[in-house]
């Protein structure tokens, strides 16, 4: 299994770019989550989806948008990429109580 | 909405020592307190977990005590090794999905 996937591990943007940050697990768990990490800060939920088709807002949700068409795929994307989404963005998904995190997409825009 | 707080943001011990980390929380409605481990270049990975209707809850060198009365949850580690040097995160939510964060706490056991 390799479980949570995140692609790509490192991205540099400039500012007002776009780009889709992938993720993907092979548990069959249908919650999953992305959350940021910025430094000082712990980690802070973006968005989550419950399974295929549901998605909703978690606490920073602002210039990001999800989508969950399968399972295994949750993508993130950013649409206009700002300065202040310069972060370490991890994706996750749950079984029962249990959160299994991916190894993190590092994110810098300039 | 939750709010969690944690302390202290670094802690150095001598490998053998014990360590302790706590966190208090706002939300009385939250039931479920889960320790992550952040391994450098990592993401999180829960260690233990605890709910609200147990006060203690122990794994090997690592326990959770929680007072709801006081709504304050620590994280201890005993005969701490090197391999127990990383950042850990407490965490508190009234569902499992919408976990809200302490700010972590950077263990750096020396041999």
């Amino acid at each position: 299994n390799a479980g949570v996937t995140q692609t790509p591990k490192f991205q540099v943007l400039k500012t007002g770019q776009s780009m889709t940050l992938q993720c993907a697990q092979d548990m069959n768990h249908e919650y999953m989550s992305w959350y940021r990490q910025d430094p000082g800060m712990g980690l802070r939920l973006i968005h989550y989806s419950v399974g295929a088709g549901i998605t909703d807002q978690g606490e920073v949700p602002n210039g990001y948008n999800v989508s969950r068409s399968t399972t295994e795929d949750f993508p993130l994307r950013l649409l206009s990429a700002a300065p202040s989404q310069t972060s370490v963005y991890f994706c996750a998904s749950r079984s029962d109580s249990i959160q299994y995190f991916g190894a993190g997409t590092r994110l810098s825009v300039l | 909405g939750e709010n969690v707080e944690q302390h202290p943001s670094t802690l150095s011990v001598q490998e053998g020592d014990s360590a302790v980390i706590k966190c208090t929380y706002s939300d009385s409605a939250s039931n479920y307190f889960p320790w992550y481990k952040q391994e450098l270049g990592k993401g999180p990975q829960l260690i233990i977990d605890i709910r609200s209707n147990v006060g203690e809850k122990k794994d090997q060198r690592i326990a959770v005590t929680l007072n709801k009365t006081a709504k304050h949850f620590s994280l201890h580690i005993t005969e701490t090794q090197p391999e127990d040097s990383a950042v850990y995160f407490c965490a508190a939510s009234e569902s499992f999905q919408k976990l809200v964060f302490g700010t972590g706490t950077r263990l750096l056991v020396s041999p």
